[in-house]
């Protein structure tokens, strides 16, 4: 079936420092969503993004994150400065954009962001 | 608040006995999908189920939009289907919500 790939599948970085976090969507896909899963728990959405833009965003989605997708690129999840609550497993999902017959979510093996 | 609610929390189960998980949702959802993740695992989805029931395999599921539920049914438990499953609805702009999952456990 459709594929969502994430790279890496593993980060460790120190505190403060800066991470991107990639994902490549299912190729006709248009929506993109960020969640966060701290071990065990639930999904959290952090933010869906859709035509270069932000549509949502959570209040998890805090101001040292950001989202882009350069034509032809991965979908990026960037945060700066890193602190130690952004520790958790990342997952990218995509959707068609035929809203009303097939809005599937397909979902990347997340990474799992350690900062230490 | 918590839009999707699902219920057990968790539940143990022998091997070969049905399973049967609720999701429960406060806001109007216009499209649903439950997923299965093991431990350390991505999330694979099951079902896509906005309404009606759908069938894969072992799994049924019966979404009463009206309502705001949807289950989960299992039939014939094996050892591999241990792991959460979550319910999951899309609200606003195209936005999923997820449930806190049901933890399943089958033993032998």
């Amino acid at each position: 079936g459709p594929k969502v790939l994430q790279i890496p599948s593993h980060q460790i970085i120190d505190m403060g420092q800066m991470v991107t976090l990639n994902c490549d969507p299912v190729s006709n896909h248009l929506y993109f969503y960020w969640y966060k899963q701290i071990l065990g728990q639930q999904m959290e959405f952090l933010v869906n993004f859709y035509n270069g833009k932000v549509m949502e965003k959570s209040k998890l989605f805090k101001d040292q994150f950001s989202v882009e997708r350069p034509d032809g690129s991965y979908f990026t999840l960037k945060i700066q400065p890193t602190a130690l609550e952004d520790s958790a497993v990342y997952f990218c999902a995509s959707s068609p954009r035929d809203r009303g017959s097939n809005e599937r979510l397909f979902f990347g093996h997340g990474t799992k962001l350690s900062v230490l | 608040g918590q839009q999707v609610q699902q219920s057990p929390a968790s539940l143990v189960l022998q091997e070969g006995e049905n399973a049967e998980l609720q999701c429960n949702f406060s806001s109007t959802a216009t499209q649903l999908q439950w997923f299965y993740q093991r431990p350390g695992g991505s999330l694979v989805s099951l079902l896509y189920n906005p309404s009606g029931t759908k069938h894969t395999g072992r799994l049924t599921s019966t979404t009463v939009t009206k309502e705001r539920r949807s289950s989960l049914h299992i039939s014939s438990s094996q050892i591999t289907d241990s792991g959460t499953y979550f319910c999951a609805i899309i609200t606003g702009y195209q936005n999923f919500y997820f449930g806190k999952g049901t933890s399943l456990t089958v033993i032998p």
